[in-house]
């Protein structure tokens, strides 16, 4: 079976740019959680999806959003880009939510603000 | 919120050493999760802890979950080079689907 995958793998933008980010989760699996992790740090929660409806979100503006999609898969849009967006997203994808189940994280996207 | 912190930051070690990294929430967790991040890597799996005063073991590492639910511990034992990275420690709340990593504990080895 394949791993949670994420595209692209590396991404250059320019400040004020948009960016979408995308996921597809372990067959089966059909919870999907965003994290952004700054080198460095431990990884911050940014959303989390399960049957296509939001079930959490951290502390981060409006600029970032999801969406999960009937196929379970997930993209992040993070408008208006700032430096500070220069991290590693990661996501990670889990059997049904609120039981007890490890994460699974893909690679990530190493996303540069330029 | 919630905030997950680990102590220490940083810990080097000579090989054949044994290591250990704390991890406190603020407030009382249902569970407690342990994943390892390799350099230039993501976060791995461990195990999970989900009952008060839990103990388990994975050959060199054991693993406790504190009798409140607020603090555990990954203790390794004679550590290897293969053990290098970052270890995250992770609550989740009750009533609460959001996993808060902690600030991680990053471990290299001095063969």
């Amino acid at each position: 079976d394949a791993g949670v995958t994420q595209s692209p793998t590396h991404l250059i933008k320019t400040r004020g740019q948009q960016v979408t980010l995308r996921c597809s989760p372990i067959s089966g699996h059909k919870s999907v959680s965003w994290y952004q992790q700054v080198l460095g740090q431990g990884p911050q929660f940014i959303f989390q999806y399960y049957e296509k409806e939001e079930r959490g979100r951290g502390n981060f503006p409006d600029r970032f959003s999801a969406r999960q999609f009937p196929n379970y898969s997930s993209e992040l849009n993070v408008n208006a880009l700032l430096l500070g967006d220069s991290a590693l997203y990661l996501c990670a994808s889990s059997r049904p939510t609120g039981a007890n189940y490890g994460y699974t994280f893909g690679s990530g996207t190493r996303l540069t603000v330029v | 919120g919630q905030q997950v912190m680990q102590i220490p930051q940083y810990q080097h070690v000579q090989e054949g050493e044994d290591f250990t990294t704390y991890c406190n929430s603020s407030t009382t967790l249902s569970n407690i999760q342990w994943y390892k991040q390799r350099p230039g890597g993501h976060p791995v799996f461990l195990i999970q802890l989900v009952k008060s005063g839990e103990v388990k073991k994975q050959k060199r590492l054991t693993f406790q979950f504190g009798e409140a639910k607020k603090n555990s511990s990954l203790h390794i034992t004679a550590t290897q080079t293969t053990d290098v990275g970052t270890y995250f420690c992770a609550g989740r709340g009750f009533g609460n689907e959001k996993l808060t990593f902690g600030t991680g504990t990053r471990l290299t080895i001095i063969p």
